[in-house]
């Protein structure tokens, strides 16, 4: 099973602050990582898929990089409705997996 | 629009079973494989299992391999999760997603999820 590991856990930041969270897999998954945004008392959102494709919709502000083991999800000039947890998601080997998140807290 | 909407949620006791359903609207149905996934109270988000298109494949977490099957009946377009020999730590928020592709994939869309507790 491949094991996703996010840093960091947690992180408050103050609006228009850049974030970088990272994923890091424990083999290479070429490009096939996700990302998603979850916010309190609502479902999971789509946010970037296959490392760096946006996805229509989501704000320009996000955006991902990364391939092989190592992915970045960056948030430029964050918002105040960016509080919220993200995951990272591997969908090139089964069984398929989610990073552990992370949290983040708008002072 | 897409839509998802999960069904079957509840109380129920260790070694119980419970089948959830997931009822989609709004796209070719027969063409997208669909996840199951959780989110046990406090914790993260868990992958649970993935429906390929035509129903002739189902993956599943290795903590559920065994105890849950996903099937779908496209006739319907619903995906089913039996939940079969429940145990406390299957407690969770459950959601179906959409698949980007016919077998696996990012999950595009996502139900409201359905609540499943097992407690005596």
């Amino acid at each position: 099973e491949i094991v996703l590991t996010q840093s960091p856990d947690f992180q408050s930041v103050t609006p228009k602050e850049k974030v970088t969270i990272t994923c890091r897999a424990s083999q290479s998954i070429g490009s096939s990582l996700h990302w998603y945004q979850q916010k309190p008392d609502q479902s999971p959102k789509l946010l970037i898929k296959y490392a760096s494709q946006s996805i229509s919709g989501v704000p320009s502000r996000f955006s991902g990089s990364g391939s092989g083991t190592d992915f970045t999800l960056t948030i430029n000039s964050l918002e105040a409705e960016d509080a919220a947890a993200y995951y990272c998601h591997q969908s090139s080997n089964l069984p398929e997996t989610f990073g552990q998140g992370t949290k983040l807290e708008i002072k | 629009q897409v839509q998802l909407v999960e069904t079957g949620g509840g109380v129920v006791q260790p070694g119980r079973s419970l089948r959830l359903s997931c009822a989609a609207s709004g796209f070719t149905f027969s063409s997208y494989g669909i996840h199951w996934v959780r989110r046990a109270p406090g914790k993260g988000l868990e992958w649970v299992a993935v429906v390929s298109h035509d129903g002739s494949n189902g993956y599943y977490a290795g903590s559920v391999n065994g105890r849950f099957t996903i099937s779908r009946d496209n006739s319907k377009n619903t995906v089913y999760l039996q939940l079969n020999s429940l145990r406390a730590e299957d407690t969770a928020v459950y959601y179906c997603a959409k698949a980007g592709g016919s077998y696996y994939g990012e999950a595009t869309n996502w139900g409201q999820g359905t609540q499943v507790t097992v407690s005596s």
